[in-house]
C-alpha cells in the first residue's frame, strides 16, 4: 500500500513569489492535514481537510491556504512568500481518528 | 487548549542500555496520545498510540509507552537501545473531541545512542 506522497521534495523560491505544494494521501483516507516544521517553532498545525471541506485551521496568516479535491488529494498554497516561510511542510492523512500517517515532506527555501 | 512538554532536548544512552524519552501533556478532554520518530530530512514515522485501555502500549521497533493519567505523562521506553534508534522523537496529543488531523506536538527530543 503506497504511503503519503508529497511533491515536490525540495523547492527554492524568491521572496514575494507564491508556491503550491501537493499531497496525495493513502488510498481510502479522506482526512488530510498540513503542518509546518521549523527549528524555532517546531511542528505547527496549518489546517485539515476532510471530504473537500476545511475542518480545522491553525493560527497562520491568510497567505496560507489549501484545498482538497474529490480524490482526496490536497494542495496548499503560500502567497507572497517571506523568508520566515522557509520550512519543512508535512502532510498527514488519516482513515480514522486513531492514526495520522505522514509524508516525507516538502523542504521549502525562500531566498 | 492542548499542550505537550518534552522536558529533555537531548537524551544520551549507550547501546544496549534502556532508553526513556519523557512526555507530559495537557488536554481538556480525554487524550489521544502518540509517539513519532523523525530521521534527518525525512517525515514522521508513527511508533505507537494510546487511545484507551491498557496503560502500557507496545509499538513498532521494540518501543513501548506507559500512559499515566494521574501524572498526565506518556513516556516512551525501549529496554535495549540500538545505534539506529538515534533520531528525533516527538510526542503528540489530541483531544478526543477534536478533528482527526489536529495534533499538538512537543518540541522533540533528540536521542543519541553511542556504540
Amino acid at each position: 500500500k503506497a504511503g503519503v506522497t508529497q511533491t515536490p521534495r525540495y523547492l527554492i523560491k524568491t521572496r514575494g513569489q507564491q508556491v503550491t505544494l501537493s499531497c496525495s494521501p493513502i488510498s481510502g483516507h479522506r482526512s488530510v492535514s498540513w503542518y509546518q516544521q521549523t527549528p524555532g517553532q517546531g511542528l505547527q498545525f496549518l489546517f485539515e481537510y476532510f471530504s473537500e471541506t476545511q475542518r480545522n485551521k491553525g493560527n497562520f496568516p491568510g497567505r496560507f491556504s489549501g484545498r482538497q479535491f474529490s480524490n482526496s488529494r490536497s494542495e496548499m498554497n503560500v502567497s507572497t512568500l517571506e523568508l520566515g516561510d522557509s520550512a519543512l511542510y508535512l502532510c498527514a492523512s488519516s482513515f480514522d481518528r486513531f492514526e495520522a500517517f505522514f509524508g516525507q515532506g516538502t523542504r521549502l527555501t525562500v531566498v | 487548549a492542548q499542550s505537550v512538554a518534552q522536558p529533555e532536548d537531548q537524551v544520551n544512552v549507550a547501546e544496549g542500555n534502556p532508553l526513556t524519552v519523557k512526555c507530559t501533556y495537557s488536554v481538556s478532554g480525554n487524550p489521544y496520545l502518540f509517539w513519532y520518530v523523525q530521521y534527518p530530512n525525512r517525515g514522521l514515522q508513527f511508533l505507537l498510540k494510546y487511545i484507551t485501555g491498557d496503560n502500557l502500549v507496545k509499538g513498532s521497533y521494540g518501543f513501548e509507552a506507559e500512559f499515566n493519567k494521574s501524572q498526565t505523562s506518556f513516556h516512551l521506553k525501549k529496554p535495549s537501545a540500538l545505534v539506529s534508534d538515534s533520531a528525533l522523537y516527538f510526542c503528540a496529543v489530541r483531544d478526543n473531541t477534536d478533528s482527526w488531523g489536529k495534533l499538538q506536538f512537543g518540541a522533540g527530543t533528540q536521542v543519541v545512542v553511542t556504540p
